[in-house]
């Protein structure tokens, strides 16, 4: 069975700071790994996907993710939050199926 | 590209009501996902349609639910005899194909059963 843990319910940055959001994955084969990001009262958007290409994942909004194998790690990094990156964040594992398993999520506050 | 759509958007219903909802897939997706999110968490798989197929179902799926894909296009999901546990947030996602193939997902019905 795969499953995602997010460390981190709620993470709080200033405006203009590093954003880093956790995300950990167990799975028992190779893993499709996403992180979506959802607004207030709206479906969810994706951010960006690792499928065994480049370890390093760069997104839309300026996000990107590294996969890191040994750690079995997949956190979401932004060098620069924007007032508009306020919401909250899903990692996700999918099977070869396409059937995602999310994770709790992290809301993320900026401050001004 | 329309996106995918859902309808309705909200639905407050009375326990022991049935409750139908509809998803509409982008056009040329052949994959159809059910999720279901309750405030707090992470969508929760529900079943999967590959065209007019359904693949899998999960065990949060009781007997009270049921999803159909009749053409391979659009998607219903009915509740029937609603119980209060049943509020939650109702998403359908589509994609091309499986595994890495993103999902891409609608609005979601809000569903609250009083």
């Amino acid at each position: 069975a795969q499953s995602v843990t997010q460390l981190g319910s709620h993470v709080s940055v200033s405006e203009g700071a590093l954003v880093l959001l956790r995300c950990n994955y167990s799975s028992s084969v190779p893993p499709y790994l996403f992180w979506y990001v959802q607004y207030p009262n709206q479906g969810l958007q994706l951010l960006l996907k690792y499928t065994s290409a480049a370890t390093l994942v760069k997104g839309i909004n300026g996000f990107e993710a590294e996969f890191k194998k040994s750690e079995t790690s997949f956190h979401l990094t932004k060098p620069s939050a924007h007032m508009s990156d306020a919401a909250e964040y899903f990692c996700a594992v999918a099977t070869w199926r396409g059937k995602l398993t999310f994770g709790t999520g992290t809301r993320l506050t900026i401050i001004p | 590209d329309t996106g995918v759509s859902q309808d309705p958007r909200h639905k407050i219903t009375k326990r022991g009501q049935n409750v139908t909802f509809r998803c509409d897939p982008i056009s040329e997706h052949n994959r159809l996902y059910w999720y279901r999110q309750t405030l707090g968490q992470g969508p929760e798989f529900l079943t999967y349609f590959q065209n007019e197929a359904q693949l899998e179902k999960s065990r949060l799926l009781s007997d009270r639910f049921s999803a159909e894909r009749p053409k391979g296009s659009f998607s219903t999901l009915e509740i029937q005899r609603t119980e209060q546990g049943d509020s939650a947030m109702y998403l359908c996602a589509s994609s091309l194909e499986q595994g890495a193939d993103e999902q891409y997902f609608g609005p979601g019905t809000r569903l609250t059963v009083t």
